[in-house]
């Protein structure tokens, strides 16, 4: 499978905590992305990053790819409740938009 | 607004009974994609579109068809749907590699 799967399943915090999520995967890739889902809802992209990057940032969010390792991790700092949703790793193993999700990590920040 | 519109948003039919569920992009995307989201298996993807008139297979096309006409709209096809294709069904539109969702339909059939 060229799934990616996400660890932990389910990851529950306090607010203010930060959050780390881990995402590993199997075959080579162009690019890594993470989503955000709020229950039934669409998805929304988060990040991507290359596989020639090993660090991008934006706000509350670092992510970090290693590729050697064929692992990526995302990092929500300073949690807050209103991140409480799923986040979805994404693999594009050849740059043509064809992206492969794994199952997610379900986060629920507690106020 | 730039969006990703699909209809109907909730569905309830009968093993057999055609449906279509329409996708729609203002953001005048080449690329467009049909996902459908299961408890435990996460997104899979049934099938692409890369411009109009240009589509292929996803991993789980069995089942669907698709048409690109136009290059706004996408829609999914259930020729005689089953039971096991009950499911939350995403569109997306896709530019610089960027995945933009819509807001899903849910699909029941019994």
């Amino acid at each position: 499978s060229q799934q990616g799967e996400e660890d932990p399943q389910a990851l529950s915090i306090q607010e203010g905590e930060n959050a780390t999520m881990n995402c590993s995967y199997k075959t080579s890739i162009n690019n890594l992305q993470w989503y955000r889902q709020n229950s039934g809802r669409g998805l929304v992209h988060l990040i991507l990053i290359r596989s020639n990057e090993r660090e991008k940032h934006s706000g509350r969010l670092r992510v970090t790819l290693d590729t050697s390792k064929k692992s990526s991790s995302l990092l929500i700092t300073a949690s807050r409740a209103a991140d409480t949703a799923s986040y979805f790793c994404a693999t594009d193993p050849t740059g043509a938009n064809n992206l492969f999700f794994g199952t997610g990590t379900r986060l629920t920040v507690i106020p | 607004e730039a969006q990703v519109t699909q209809n109907p948003r909730y569905l309830i039919t009968v093993t057999g009974k055609k449906l279509t569920v329409t996708c729609s992009q203002n953001m005048n995307h080449e690329y467009m994609s049909w996902y459908r989201q299961d408890p435990g298996l996460g997104l899979r993807q049934i099938y692409y579109s890369m411009n109009v008139e240009v589509t292929d297979k996803g991993d789980v096309p069995e089942g669907y068809k698709v048409s690109r006409k136009e290059k706004r709209n996408f829609p999914l096809i259930l020729e005689s749907p089953s039971p096991n294709q009950t499911s939350l069904y995403f569109c997306a539109s896709i530019r610089q590699g960027k995945q933009y969702f819509g807001p899903g339909t849910r699909l029941t059939v019994t």
